[in-house]
């Protein structure tokens, strides 16, 4: 099976502009959930979703927001960019029943 | 809510030395709790994971970790570390069925030296 990719790897925008974030699953997964990395605050949840339906939430601001489609594919979107938001956003799915598999994650740089 | 502690931010050893990676856990409700690894510029990979049953797990490199209830921990283990090993390691907890929604601990460094 196809591991969990992630579309683009890296990504530089500048702040006040808006980002797109792909995420395919592993064949048969239906949960995709996303994550943010930094430096300074580690691994965050940001939000799961499970046959198309935002299932849980984390402590992000709306300007983060998320979306699946009924291939379970997900696309994560951050708009007004803060130079706070660089990070590596990974992207993690699963059966629901058991383990977590995670992306190589996206890079993105906010200048 | 649930949090992840884990106690050393980096951990030095010498090649063929054992290590010890320690993880506590704090929540309310019964967890599953998993290791995972990160090399550089990757992603996660799933190294071990608790769920239920036998409370010694193994992965198939040689590390093994313990739930230990009474103590809320879930400690990594290796008998003898391989050059190979230097990455960052990372403890989560998932709570009840939300297998979704990890929580991570802040990581922990373990570089081998030769």
């Amino acid at each position: 099976k196809a591991g969990v990719t992630q579309t683009p790897r890296y990504l530089i925008k500048t702040r006040g502009q808006q980002v797109t974030l792909s995420c395919s699953p592993i064949s048969g997964h239906r949960s995709v959930s996303w994550y943010q990395q930094t430096p300074g605050q580690g691994l965050q949840f940001l939000f799961e979703y499970f046959s198309e339906t935002q299932r849980n939430k984390g402590n992000f601001p709306g300007r983060f927001s998320g979306r699946q489609f009924s291939n379970s594919r997900s696309e994560m979107n951050v708009s007004t960019l803060e130079l706070g938001d660089s990070a590596l956003y990974l992207c993690a799915s699963g059966s629901d029943t058991d383990t977590q598999y995670f992306g190589p994650g996206t890079r993105l740089t906010v200048l | 809510a649930q949090s992840v502690t884990q106690l050393d931010s980096q951990v030095p050893v010498f090649e063929e030395a054992p290590v010890e990676l320690r993880c506590n856990y704090s929540s309310s409700v019964s967890v599953y709790l998993f290791w995972y690894v990160q090399y550089p510029n990757q992603g996660l990979q799933l190294l071990l994971k608790y769920l239920s049953g036998s409370t010694l797990v193994e992965s198939i490199n040689g590390f093994e970790a313990e739930f230990n209830k009474s103590q809320t921990s879930f400690h990594l283990r290796k008998p003898s570390v391989h050059i190979s090993d230097t990455a960052e390691y990372f403890c989560a907890v998932a709570r009840g069925t939300s297998y979704g929604k990890l929580t991570f601990g802040q990581g922990t460094i373990l570089t081998v030296h030769p």
